[in-house]
């Protein structure tokens, strides 16, 4: 069965450093991939998808992320995180040809100033 | 253009009691999901539709659940009678009739049946 695992429940970062979360997904093919981000209280909004072509993806907030088929990763990465970053994150992997999300259990970002 | 609304954003009820969730997708969107989240098993699909057809009802836990699409600009979940343990988050989501196309989530109702 199709699975996507997000191997960190929590993550600690400072305001400025750098940021990548990470991202499994378990599919013969290449799936739909997406990262969503929620606020508390809040619905998912979509930070980035991939389809095809060009593995590295950008999308909206500055982050970005990039699909390796040989890992079957799809990491998403921000260069210098916000405190309005904290938030959390899921991970969505949608089987080529379906309308069926399957969703990570999240990572869930703390922001220190 | 509004996105994806959903109400009421809370709702608190005695158990045994009828639930009625309700959401408008975002216009021209022929797709329409709800979801419902929690701690122990995270956001699981309960079931879509397509231009107001079920399509995919498998993931709707049981007899008590069941979802309706009265046309393309709303859409309900129903709960009867109401348990504890469904208590939850809900989303609804909407999506163009595209593959490639996102699905665009409401703020949720946040379900708690005591």
């Amino acid at each position: 069965a199709q699975s996507v695992t997000q191997p960190d429940i929590h993550i600690t970062v400072s305001e400025g450093a750098s940021l990548e979360l990470r991202c499994n997904y378990s599919y013969g093919a290449t799936p739909y991939l997406f990262w969503y981000v929620q606020s508390p209280g809040q619905g998912l909004q979509l930070l980035l998808k991939y389809f095809s072509g060009d593995t590295l993806v950008q999308g909206i907030k500055g982050f970005e992320a990039e699909f390796k088929r040989s890992q079957s990763s799809f990491n998403l990465r921000k260069p210098s995180v916000h405190w309005s970053d904290a938030a959390e994150y899921f991970c969505a992997v949608a089987p080529s040809g379906t309308y069926k999300y399957i969703f990570g259990t999240g990572t869930r970002l703390k922001v220190l100033a | 253009d509004a996105g994806v609304i959903q109400s009421p954003r809370h709702e608190v009820t005695e158990m045994g009691q009828e639930v009625t969730l309700r959401c408008k997708p975002i216009s021209g969107h022929d797709y329409l999901f709800w979801y419902r989240q929690t701690m122990m098993r995270g956001l699981e699909l309960l079931i879509y539709f397509n231009n107001n057809v079920p399509i995919d009802d498998s993931g709707m836990p049981e007899d008590r659940f069941s979802a309706k699409m009265p046309n393309a600009s709303f859409s309900t979940l129903k709960i009867q009678p109401s348990e504890p343990r469904d208590s939850a988050v809900y989303f609804c989501a909407s999506s163009p009739g595209l593959l490639n196309q996102p699905q665009h989530f409401g703020d949720g109702t946040r379900l708690s049946i005591l």
